[in-house]
């Protein structure tokens, strides 16, 4: 069954603990992205990643960290200094577009729901 | 930075009647627009895009509609049936590598029985 997968979907933690979120995908895209999903706000994008080892700041990466040690996974850590975690986060995959290629659709995962207190 | 306004926030039509959602966006370089939507509980998924070399594209009974110089562009969705009720995203990006994904703030649509 392919996909892009996201664990747990619920998540709850103490203020001042850093967080892992997990995000894998067997979709062969080389593209991955992180949002955060606000009541309101529509979905704002927090890392991207466009091939393993390499990954940029979205609009909204203070307090967060991610890595991509490999094609299919790219974890995210919402860490103390996030002043205001508790949201709902999506992660979504995508082929590396080009001028050529029709497929330019994010697919994404299920969510997780964060909420910290 | 690109910025993407959508209005309305809230939609209720009658089942059958139409809907249109606009959006504006700040960035000319922009080159595509996608339409998400997310039902209750679930994942957003595309339901229909355009890139910035097309006018207007059609798809059933959807449609998105583009204007470049004054950089809107709006979903139109005729009969509207009641599975149309969700949370309705666009979007703008950069056609580059990955895409930079930049989304308006939702619009709930209610349809009506």
């Amino acid at each position: 069954d392919g996909g892009i997968t996201q664990s747990p979907k619920y998540l709850f933690r103490k203020e001042g603990q850093n967080v892992t979120l997990s995000c894998e995908q067997n979709l062969n895209h080389d593209a991955m992205y992180w949002y955060r999903q606000d009541p309101g706000q529509g979905l704002r994008l927090i890392y991207y990643s466009q091939i393993v080892n390499d990954f940029q700041k979205g609009d909204i990466a203070e307090g967060y960290s991610v890595s991509r040690e490999k094609k299919e996974s790219f974890p995210l850590t919402v860490t103390s200094a996030q002043k205001n975690p508790t949201a709902f986060y999506l992660c979504a995959s995508s082929i590396r577009t080009s001028g050529a290629r029709r497929d330019y659709e994010q697919y994404f995962g299920p969510g997780t729901r964060l909420t910290v207190t | 930075g690109e910025n993407v306004e959508q209005h309305p926030s809230t939609l209720s039509v009658q089942e059958g009647d139409s809907a249109v959602i606009k959006c504006t966006y700040s960035d000319s370089a922009s080159n595509y627009f996608p339409w998400y939507k997310q039902e209750l509980g679930k994942r957003p998924q595309l339901i229909i895009d355009i890139r910035s070399n097309v006018g207007e594209k059609k798809d059933q009974r959807i449609a998105v509609t583009l204007n470049k110089t004054a950089k809107h562009f709006s979903l139109h969705i005729t009969e509207t049936q009641p599975e149309d009720s969700a949370v309705y995203f666009c979007a703008a990006s950069k056609l580059q590598g990955a895409q930079k994904l930049v989304f308006g703030q939702g619009t709930r649509l209610t349809i009506n029985p």
